[in-house]
């Protein structure tokens, strides 16, 4: 189970951080996931953190804008974004990989959080 | 980056029939293709992976197929809670990339 953190509400040029933390599993095994949703639109994958927290991969669009974190001894995976426009209020989501048995297919989404709504709006 | 584009953007189907909506890729994916089921207020839901197999717990009435380029959701016989938008996805390479999404309603 992914928990993600509350709405936010933010001016034009501010950054916000949205975690997402973990629970049921062993969180240190997989992969996590940020996609975006804006209002009526569809998904927007923004990037990708290992398990170790130790590599990234960001969207093109979003480089020098997001970073992804993680703390192991929490269990919790964090998304800033900054220089926030209205062009990034949207849902966020993390999510993982799905598993069957011994197999993981780490970018087939399976386990999502609920979902943090972020306006940005002056 | 790989395009996903889905067809079509609507369909309109009675309970009851089947439904089937197309995704294509800009290159070859291989198997490499998951569907997603999203309602509204709610995350997406996995449904395929691999192109054609089911996720846990989905009901068998939801099948996938295809391969490279062209790929194809079924839903055999729509039940109420099908109702919803429907997005492939495609994750041969990073960045992943979603269709637009084909929403089915009800006719």
């Amino acid at each position: 189970q992914l928990v993600q953190s509350g709405a936010e509400v933010k001016k034009p040029g501010a950054s916000v951080k949205v975690s997402c933390k973990a629970s049921g599993y062993t969180f240190s095994d997989y992969y996590i996931h940020w996609v975006r949703q804006a209002p009526g639109q569809g998904l927007e994958w923004m990037g990708i953190i290992n398990p170790s927290g130790t590599s990234t991969s960001y969207a093109q669009k979003l480089q020098g804008r997001v970073t992804m974190t993680r703390d192991t001894s929490t269990s919790t995976i964090y998304m800033e974004l900054s220089s926030l426009s209205s062009e990034d209020t949207a849902v966020y989501y993390c999510a993982t990989g799905y598993c069957i048995g011994t197999s993981c297919y780490d970018d087939a989404l399976d386990i999502w959080g609920q979902g943090t709504i972020v306006t940005v709006s002056s | 980056e790989i395009v996903m584009t889905q067809s079509p953007a609507t369909l309109s189907v009675s309970p009851g029939e089947r439904a089937t909506l197309s995704c294509r890729a800009s290159q070859s994916v291989g198997s490499n293709l998951a569907w997603y089921q999203q309602k509204p207020g709610q995350a997406p839901r996995l449904l395929i992976y691999g192109a054609s197999a089911r996720a846990t717990v989905i009901p068998a009435r939801f099948s996938g197929s295809g391969s490279g380029t062209e790929f194809t959701l079924t839903i055999s016989s729509l039940q109420s809670e099908d109702f919803a938008v429907y997005y492939c996805q495609q994750y041969s390479n990073w960045p992943l990339t979603f269709g637009p999404g084909t929403k089915v309603d009800i006719k």
